[in-house]
């Protein structure tokens, strides 16, 4: 069966980065985009952006651009996100999500990795 | 303050329809397909709803989606305790290029 499986929380002071990975199973990777929504604590969903698993390139929601990497590698079936000079209102849980038929059908999703921002 | 615009809450009992509304504009809703995801308490967003009408298999038929204009709406006809869960809608949007999202109705089971 499909899964995604992220990696553990991250505790990480403001200014720094943190990497996050998603590691897919049960389907061919490069058949399906791969996407990343965040939630910060008590809010809504957010699209980060996602990424063309078969050409690598990477899409960028506005207000991430300059400090938001999203990346693949294909020989091990995984995603990568990573996130750049940290504030506090950067503190979410952080989810990959599988891209199904159309742009905002995300039809997989990771169990969500929390990113705490704290000094 | 979300693109997509929806009710913070919504309740009914399990003999009631309730329904919960997403209204966008044209670049989104209007010219998109909306997608409903259904988050319970504590875990990652599961897909309700694909391209306005259509349920993902294992989804029971008592959630049904539909879309009119730059509007669209989820049903859930006799709503059960373990529906209780925060629910989104989504759509891509042509102006801004990305994904948007609803702010989230929590519904609540009488």
């Amino acid at each position: 069966q499909v899964q995604l499986v992220q990696s553990g929380s991250e505790l990480k002071k403001p200014g720094a980065s943190v990497k996050v990975s998603c590691k897919t199973s049960g389907y061919p990777f490069t058949t399906y985009t791969m996407n990343w929504v965040r939630q910060a604590p008590g809010q809504g969903l957010e699209w980060m952006g996602w990424i063309n698993t078969k050409t690598g390139k990477p899409t960028y929601a506005q207000g991430f651009t300059g400090r938001l990497v999203i990346s693949l590698d294909t020989s091990v079936n995984t995603a990568y996100l990573q996130l750049s000079s940290l504030q506090a209102d950067d503190t979410a849980v952080y989810y990959c999500a599988r891209g199904g038929g159309s742009w905002s059908n995300f039809d997989s999703w990771g169990q969500g990795t929390l990113v705490t921002v704290s000094s | 303050q979300s693109v997509l615009t929806q009710p913070p809450s919504a309740s009914g009992t399990p003999g009631q329809r309730v329904t919960i509304s997403c209204s966008g504009s044209a670049s989104n809703i209007g010219s998109n397909s909306v997608n409903w995801y259904q988050q319970l308490p504590g875990t990652a967003p599961k897909l309700l709803i694909y391209s306005n009408n259509q349920r993902p298999s294992g989804v029971p038929d008592r959630f049904s989606g539909s879309k009119s204009g730059t509007s669209a709406s989820l049903a859930i006809s006799g709503p059960q305790s373990e529906d209780e869960a925060d629910y989104y809608c989504a759509a891509w949007d042509d102006s801004l290029n990305g994904v948007v999202f609803g702010g989230g109705t929590k519904l609540t089971v009488l």
